[in-house]
């Protein structure tokens, strides 16, 4: 149980094009999902905490304009990246925690290259 | 505020050996500990986690670990590293476990390549 998915798996987009990235919690419904960022052998800086039905909360210094999140319902939430550059470059990785919080479930991330 | 520190961005061992990865964290509350351990390409899979009960934490794949609230620490022990072992570790912190409010983040520490020698 407690499956996180995440599509695509890998993405290359040309400059100046937007990317949108799908989580979804397979078996079960997750109130709260976060979205972290991870630059090569480097740890998870997160990004923004969505609480489905309500607007993100970004962290200090991260773009909500250009990272765009939606927690339309309680198992998908959506980021995209708007007018992608090359330095957005990373490995995008999502969690999700359930109804009744406590862990949080990763799903095995997104590598994007903008070229 | 929480921070967490990892001691060594890379451990090598023999396998067969006791592995060894530390974690100190910085926090104004209770916190709430975690590792987790990441292979190349992919998420994050949770060892194990400290959520205020019993200070020796046992988790998967034979991993341990021990709060220690006099050191601020929370490191990582297996008796006997395998080949399989070798992965990228994370140790985090968050200021709550449980409930469906929006806090309760998680704060990673830098991380830890455990490589393991034949």
């Amino acid at each position: 149980g407690a499956v996180v998915s995440q599509h695509p798996s890998r993405v290359i987009c040309k400059s100046g094009t937007s990317v949108k990235i799908e989580c979804r919690s397979l078996d079960f419904q997750a109130t709260t999902m976060f979205w972290y960022r991870q630059f090569p052998k480097q740890s998870l800086m997160l990004m923004a905490t969505s609480n489905e039905g309500s607007k993100a909360t970004y962290e200090q210094g991260v773009e909500k304009d250009k990272f765009l999140i939606n927690h339309a319902s309680l198992t998908l939430s959506t980021l995209t990246v708007t007018s992608a550059h090359p330095e957005d470059s990373s490995f995008y990785i999502c969690s999700a925690r359930g109804l009744a919080g406590g862990e949080q479930y990763f799903g095995p991330g997104t590598r994007l290259t903008v070229t | 505020a929480q921070s967490v520190t990892q001691l060594g961005s890379h451990v090598s061992v023999s396998e067969g050996a006791l592995v060894l990865l530390r974690c100190n964290y910085s926090s104004s509350v209770p916190p709430y500990l975690f590792w987790y351990v990441q292979y190349p390409n992919q998420g994050l899979q949770l060892l194990l986690k400290y959520t205020s009960a019993a200070t020796l934490v046992k988790g998967i794949n034979g991993f341990e670990a021990e709060f220690k609230k006099s050191e601020t620490s929370f490191h990582l022990t297996k008796p006997s590293a395998h080949m399989s072992d070798a992965a990228e570790y994370f140790c985090a912190v968050s200021d709550r476990w449980g409930g469906s409010s929006n806090t309760g983040k998680l704060i990673f520490g830098q991380g830890t390549t455990l490589q393991v020698k034949p």
